[in-house]
């Protein structure tokens, strides 16, 4: 089984929609991260949160809101989608170490 | 903020060739990754450097950490079809004890843009 997944991998909606992206890992890793990627423009980091209590913004969070409901689960909100958040989007955990550990991704299109 | 440039940012080359990349950065790090992505798939992680001036080698991959702190490299031996992907780098601050002050640099990776490679069997 994947140490890290997501749900759902692929996503199609439209403007205005309120989407939730989920995230699991069976790592035991503290820290979670979101991500986006869009092409030519490698990861940019959208939130992260180095324990339960924690969330931080990353470089890129207007539009989004994360949940992190437990050590294991990390979700990453558009509380109202637009076109231009059409992406792959990933989650990541990591240990102290700073080596993070990617889940699939899931592709969103927003219409 | 930081920002990493990677280039070359595609490569095209025939099988057999070895493979030359690397990232700058303006501003130093503690700790250099590589990661390779395949299409539909997350990235995976391909070799970690820990030290300026560290050489690790992982089989036909071999990385460096500069010894500015500011740069890194890594080349590919004798490249066959499955090295096709892209390859990004990622620099990371030293993890100190962070505040809940929000903003610390500290734990986060920066990513390079990425290096698309293409191999021609």
């Amino acid at each position: 089984d994947a140490d890290v997944t997501q749900t759902p991998r692929n996503r199609i909606t439209k403007t205005g929609k309120r989407i939730m992206l989920e995230c699991s890992q069976t790592k035991g890793h503290d820290r979670m991260y979101w991500y986006r990627q869009d092409p030519g423009l490698g990861l940019r980091l959208i939130y992260y949160s180095f324990d339960v209590k924690d969330i931080n913004k990353g470089e890129i969070s207007d539009g989004y809101s994360v949940s992190r409901q437990a050590q294991a689960k990390f979700s990453l909100s558009l509380e109202s989608a637009i076109p231009n958040q059409t992406a792959l989007y990933f989650c990541a955990t990591s240990d102290p170490l700073a080596e993070q550990f990617f889940g699939p991704g899931t592709r969103l299109t927003v219409l | 903020g930081q920002q990493l440039n990677q280039s070359p940012q595609s490569m095209f080359i025939q099988e057999g060739e070895d493979v030359s990349m690397n990232c700058t950065s303006s501003s130093i790090f503690n700790t250099w990754l590589w990661y390779k992505q395949e299409p539909g798939e997350g990235p995976v992680l391909l070799i970690a450097l820990y030290k300026a001036g560290e050489l690790t080698s992982n089989g036909r991959l071999t990385a460096q950490f500069g010894i500015t702190r500011k740069d890194s490299f890594l080349n590919i031996s004798a490249s066959i079809p499955s090295d096709v992907g892209i390859y990004f780098c990622a620099g990371q601050l030293s993890f100190q004890p962070y505040t809940n002050a929000g903003g610390t640099s500290y734990g986060k990776l920066t990513f390079g843009q990425g290096t698309i490679l293409t191999v021609h069997p």
